[in-house]
Order: structure tokens, then sequence, then C-alpha cells
């Protein structure tokens, strides 16, 4: 079956920290890029993180989050330092779709829900 | 960074009607555009990549069109399965930018 299944998610303070993991499942992991968007509650969509051949952030989140992968575990993290609470919101694990040269997603996984507050 | 906006908002409309949704980028974004469709408590579909080519499973009532600042997803006639939350993305530069989502709701 093919999926992604996050975990990680939580409750944290402002200023904490938090590792949310993605794991795959039913495709072969290492040879597509992988990506992080997350949702606010009642918002929309906002893309954080890609890590291909290279790694790319917003500017929200430039300096704070790590995105990394563990080919041989089919894994995807995303590292979420010095968190604010505009950092609440759903995190997705998203695989771009193998299409040369096409930045859209084709498989997202459920979630993980990260709440930033004191 | 490229601004989408969606338009309009919320669209009202009954099944079997043709619902078209608009997506303008504030530069051009060539057919580097996606549109995907969320429903309540569930991640984003995939719908329509480069502008206008539809993804695996899609039914043909989804039609992606145009190119450069302005991109429409039609849909030719609604089923109740449609009304949902609709997205376009631009992945023509870095970073990967979001429309605000346009609600299509039931009349």
């Amino acid at each position: 079956d093919v999926r992604l299944l996050e975990s990680g998610g939580g409750l944290v303070q402002p200023g904490g920290s938090l590792r949310l993991s993605c794991a795959a499942s039913g495709f072969t992991f290492g040879d597509i890029p992988m990506n992080w968007v997350r949702q606010a509650p009642g918002k929309g969509l906002e893309w954080v993180s890609t890590i291909g051949d290279n790694t790319y952030y917003s500017d929200s989140v430039m300096g704070r989050f790590t995105i990394s992968r563990d080919n041989s575990k089919n894994t995807l993290y995303l590292q979420m330092d010095s968190l604010r609470a505009d950092d609440t919101a759903m995190y997705y694990c998203a695989r771009r779709i193998k299409v040369s040269g096409t930045g859209a997603f084709d498989l997202w996984g459920q979630g993980t829900t990260v709440t930033v507050s004191s | 960074e490229i601004v989408m906006t969606q338009s309009p908002a919320t669209l009202s409309m009954s099944p079997g009607e043709r619902a078209t949704l608009s997506c303008r980028a504030s530069q051009s974004v060539g057919r580097n555009l996606v549109w995907y469709q969320q429903k309540p408590g569930q991640a984003p579909r995939l719908l329509i990549y480069g502008a206008s080519v539809r993804a695996t499973g899609i039914p043909a009532r989804f039609t992606g069109s145009g190119s450069g600042t302005e991109c429409t997803l039609t849909i030719s006639s609604l089923q109740s399965e449609d009304f949902a939350v609709y997205y376009c993305q631009q992945y023509d530069q870095w970073p990967y930018t979001f429309g605000q989502g346009t609600r299509l709701e039931i009349k």
C-alpha cells in the first residue's frame, strides 16, 4: 500500500523544539523529492520545505526548521526549533509527483498536529 | 515571492451546474501551476498539474486551463462529492506558494 504516515506532533511551549517524522511505504522513497506543507487551524495551505537534490525553506521557517531524510529507513524528518505560536498547524508530508520539473504533490499523509502554546 | 490570489473566495452552486474557479499570480508562472481539492478533515488531493494535466484518476469533468498570470479550474457538471475547498499552487519559483482557497458550497 502506498502511503505516508506522519508522527511526532504535540503541544510545545514557545521557544521549544519538536521533531516530526514521516514514514513512507509502497514506493521507492529515495528517488523522489519530499516536502512539508502546513495548515494553520481554519486557514489555507502553506509550503514549508522541500528536500531533493537541494533543500529549500519558506522564509517563515528559514533558520529555525531543518528538513532531512534517511533513505535507509524510508523516513522524512522536520526538526523544528525556536517554535512560535504562529507555527501552530497541521503538518503534512507530501511526495512530489514523478514528472520531471513538476512541483506538484501527488501523495499526502494524514498530517500531524503541532500546537505551540504556554 | 509570487502571490497567488484565488477568486471568488466562496462559490455557491447547485449540483449539475458548471463551476469556474480562478487563480491569478502576481507574476508569470508559465504553466507551472497545480490545483488541489481538500475536504474537511482530509489531506489535499492533487487534481491538475502543469496547468492542464489531470492527475491519475481525476474525472474528466475537471479541466485546468490558462498560463502566465491567469489560470482557471472548470468543473463541468458538479457532483455532490465536488463540494470542497480548492487551492492553486505555483511551482515556477521558490518559495512555492498557494492561493488562499475557494470554498465551493452547495446552494
